[in-house]
C-alpha cells in the first residue's frame, strides 16, 4: 500500500519555466492538499480540495494553480516559477473534509527555481 | 481564520528527560489537534491526535493536553531517546483544514 505518491522527487527549473507536481493516493481519501515547507515557517497550504470535483485556496494560493483530475489524484502548476517558490512542496491526503481527520503525507518535492 | 503559535521553536534535552512542546490557537470552534513528527529529509508523520471533547491522551512515551478555556494544548514526551530528535508540528483544524504551527526542533542527547 503505497499512500500518498508524488513526482517527481526533485527539480530544478529556470525562472519563468512551468511545471506539474503530480501526486496520487490509494487510500480512496476524498480530500487532498498541497503545502509548501520553508525553514522555520512550517507546513503552509496552497490549495485544497475538499472532495472531488472542488478546489480552494489555502494561505499561500498566488503562483500556483490545481487540477483534481479525478478522486486519486491532485496536482498542482507553477506557470511561471519565481525564485521565491524554491522550496518543498508536500501533498497530503485525509478520509474527508471535516477537518478533524489525519492528514497522511507524500514523500515531498523538492524544488529549486535559478 | 486560525492561527497556530508553537514554543519553544528548539529544545535540547538529555537522553531520559522529559520534553513538553507547547501550541495555543485562536479559533475557539477548533476541534481537532494533532501532532507530526518529521525527520530530516521526511515526511510529517502523525504520532499522536486529540479531540476537544478528551483532555488528556496518551500513547506509550508520548501524551498530549488539551485545554478548551484557555485554547492551549501540549505534547509530552517522556523518557527521551535520540532517535525522538526531530522537528514537531502540532496544527488545529480549521473548518475543512489543518492550520499548523512553525515547528520545534527538538535534539535529544545521549
Amino acid at each position: 500500500n503505497a499512500g500518498v505518491t508524488q513526482t517527481p522527487k526533485f527539480q530544478v527549473l529556470k525562472t519563468g519555466q512551468s511545471m506539474t507536481l503530480q501526486c496520487a493516493q490509494d487510500m480512496n481519501h476524498n480530500s487532498m492538499y498541497w503545502y509548501r515547507q520553508d525553514p522555520g515557517m512550517g507546513l503552509r497550504l496552497i490549495y485544497y480540495s475538499a472532495s472531488e470535483g472542488t478546489t480552494d485556496k489555502g494561505e499561500v494560493p498566488n503562483g500556483y494553480n490545481v487540477s483534481r483530475l479525478n478522486k486519486r489524484e491532485f496536482s498542482l502548476r507553477l506557470e511561471s516559477a519565481a525564485p521565491s517558490q524554491t522550496s518543498v512542496y508536500f501533498c497530503a491526503s485525509s478520509a474527508d473534509y471535516s477537518g478533524d481527520q489525519p492528514q497522511h503525507f507524500g514523500d515531498g518535492t523538492r524544488l529549486s527555481i535559478l | 481564520g486560525e492561527n497556530v503559535e508553537q514554543h519553544p521553536s528548539t529544545l535540547s534535552v538529555q537522553e531520559g528527560d522529559s520534553a513538553v512542546i507547547k501550541c495555543t490557537y485562536s479559533d475557539s470552534a477548533s476541534n481537532y489537534f494533532p501532532w507530526y513528527k518529521q525527520e530530516l529529509g521526511k515526511r510529517p508523520q502523525l504520532i499522536i491526535d486529540i479531540r476537544s471533547n478528551v483532555g488528556e491522551k496518551k500513547d506509550q512515551r508520548i501524551a498530549v493536553t488539551l485545554n478548551k478555556t484557555a485554547k492551549h494544548f501540549s505534547l509530552h514526551i517522556t523518557e527521551t531517546q535520540p532517535e525522538d530528535s526531530a522537528v514537531y508540528f502540532c496544527a488545529a483544524s480549521d473548518f475543512n483544514k489543518l492550520i499548523f504551527g512553525a515547528g520545534t526542533r527538538l535534539a535529544v542527547h545521549p
